[in-house]
């Protein structure tokens, strides 16, 4: 069955420091993966996909198929970072999301 | 264009009553989502639709569930009875299918007392 696994439901971090965001996927066939994010206030929207392999607000993400993981990473956390954020999973047309992992970074 | 709109923001009603929650997708997409969000499962799907038809329904938890869309610019979830335990946010989102990027709604506050 096709899954995204998010461990974290919290994370803390304090600014300027590293951030990792967990994901791993469940996929027999060959993945689509990105990463939204929900500001407070704000609608949920995508911030990044593997298949551009961009750097968004200064967050990579790298699919290791091996691992069969899509962690969201960025060298240096800002306040402004703080939010919801969501590992997805596309099959067909479809978008499988994880549960979410509530980044919080402290001045 | 003011996006995907949801309605209404907020919908306190008690058990045992109909609920309707209405989606207006942005004009041109062809695919519509419904999406149910909770502290302890996140965002599930509940149902797709394609050019007004329904491709999979298999995320609508039970048949007090259903999801319709008479046209394009138009869509409704309903849950009839209601009961506590599906007090959530529900969100609509929309593409156009070869663009992978979805657009959500502000989603629907659902408490069911």
């Amino acid at each position: 069955a096709q899954r995204v696994t998010q461990p974290e439901k919290l994370l803390s971090v304090f600014k300027g420091a590293p951030v990792e965001l967990k994901c791993n996927y469940s996929y027999s066939g060959s993945p689509e993966l990105f990463w939204y994010v929900q500001y407070s206030r704000q609608r949920l929207q995508l911030l990044l996909r593997h298949i551009s392999r961009e750097s968004i607000k200064g967050f990579t993400a790298d699919l290791n198929k091996g691992e069969t993981s899509f962690h969201l990473k960025k060298p240096f956390a800002q306040e402004e970072d703080s939010a919801m954020y969501y590992c997805a999973l596309k099959v067909a047309y479809k978008y499988i999301f994880g549960t979410g992992t509530r980044l919080k970074v402290l001045a | 264009d003011a996006g995907v709109i949801q309605s209404p923001r907020h919908e306190v009603t008690e058990m045992g009553q109909e609920v309707t929650l209405r989606c207006k997708p942005i004009s041109g997409h062809d695919y519509l989502f419904w999406y149910r969000q909770t502290m302890m499962r996140g965002l599930e799907l509940l149902i797709y639709f394609n050019n007004n038809v329904p491709i999979d329904d298999s995320g609508m938890p039970e048949d007090r569930f259903s999801a319709k869309m008479p046209n394009a610019s138009f869509s409704t979830l309903k849950i009839q009875p209601s009961e506590p335990r599906d007090s959530a946010v529900y969100f609509c989102a929309s593409n156009f299918g070869p663009n992978e990027k979805l657009f959500f709604g502000s989603g629907t506050q659902l408490s069911v007392l």
